[in-house]
């Protein structure tokens, strides 16, 4: 079954931790996203990799931590440091970072701080 | 930098009534242009994508978009709403190395 695999579907956080949303995608895909989606805001970028073991920030990268040491794989790590992190985390994946290319969506993550 | 104007944040139609959604672009050449749609607490699927050529493209599920570059909109239309069109709907476009979205409309379907 192909796709872009995103887990866990729901999470939970306590002050002060780590946690890590894992994204797995089988599509051979060069580029992969993470975003942040907050109710009437839609998508903000965090982070994107153009290939494996290069990775550059987006829009709100502060207080989040990626790596991208395989082609398949691209974990968002929320550290601490990310002081409002409930939110909905969608990762996606783009066969190159042309702009003509479209970008597909995993299922999503549902991070809340408890 | 490219953006994305979405004006109506929520919308409300009847079954069966025709749909427009509204999508506003800002980008000094040519756009590659798209509509996604999102059910709650899912990812996003795509609904057409518009590059180059004819200016009206044709999607899944019935809808359609029409490229008008002299109002610099990318609208998406249906013409006749099914109660399983409920959902969020988001703009994109793409240039250069980047792909934004705008904020989002979402779609309530009256019985």
């Amino acid at each position: 079954d192909g796709g872009i695999t995103q887990s866990p579907k729901y999470l939970f956080r306590k002050e002060g931790q780590n946690v890590t949303l894992s994204c797995e995608q089988n599509l051979n895909h060069d580029a992969m996203y993470w975003y942040r989606q907050d109710p009437g805001q839609g998508l903000r970028l965090i982070y994107y990799s153009q290939i494996v073991n290069d990775f550059q920030k987006g829009d709100i990268a502060e207080g989040y931590s990626v790596s991208r040491e395989k082609k398949e794989s691209f974990p968002l790590t929320v550290t601490s440091a990310q002081k409002n992190p409930t939110a909905f985390y969608l990762c996606a994946t783009r066969k190159s970072r042309t702009a003509g290319n479209t970008i597909y969506f995993g299922e999503g993550s549902w991070l809340t701080v408890v | 930098a490219q953006s994305v104007t979405q004006p109506d944040i929520h919308i409300t139609v009847s079954e069966g009534a025709s749909l427009e959604l509204r999508c506003n672009y800002s980008y000094g050449a040519t756009p590659y242009l798209f509509w996604y749609v999102q059910s709650p607490g899912q990812g996003l699927q795509l609904l057409l994508k518009y590059f180059s050529g004819d200016t009206l493209v044709q999607g899944i599920k019935g809808f359609e978009a029409e490229f008008k570059r002299s109002q610099s909109s990318f609208n998406l239309r249906k013409p006749s709403v099914h109660w399983s069109d409920a959902a969020e709907y988001f703009c994109a476009v793409g240039a250069g190395n980047d792909m934004r979205f705008g904020a989002g409309t979402r779609l309530t379907v009256k019985p």
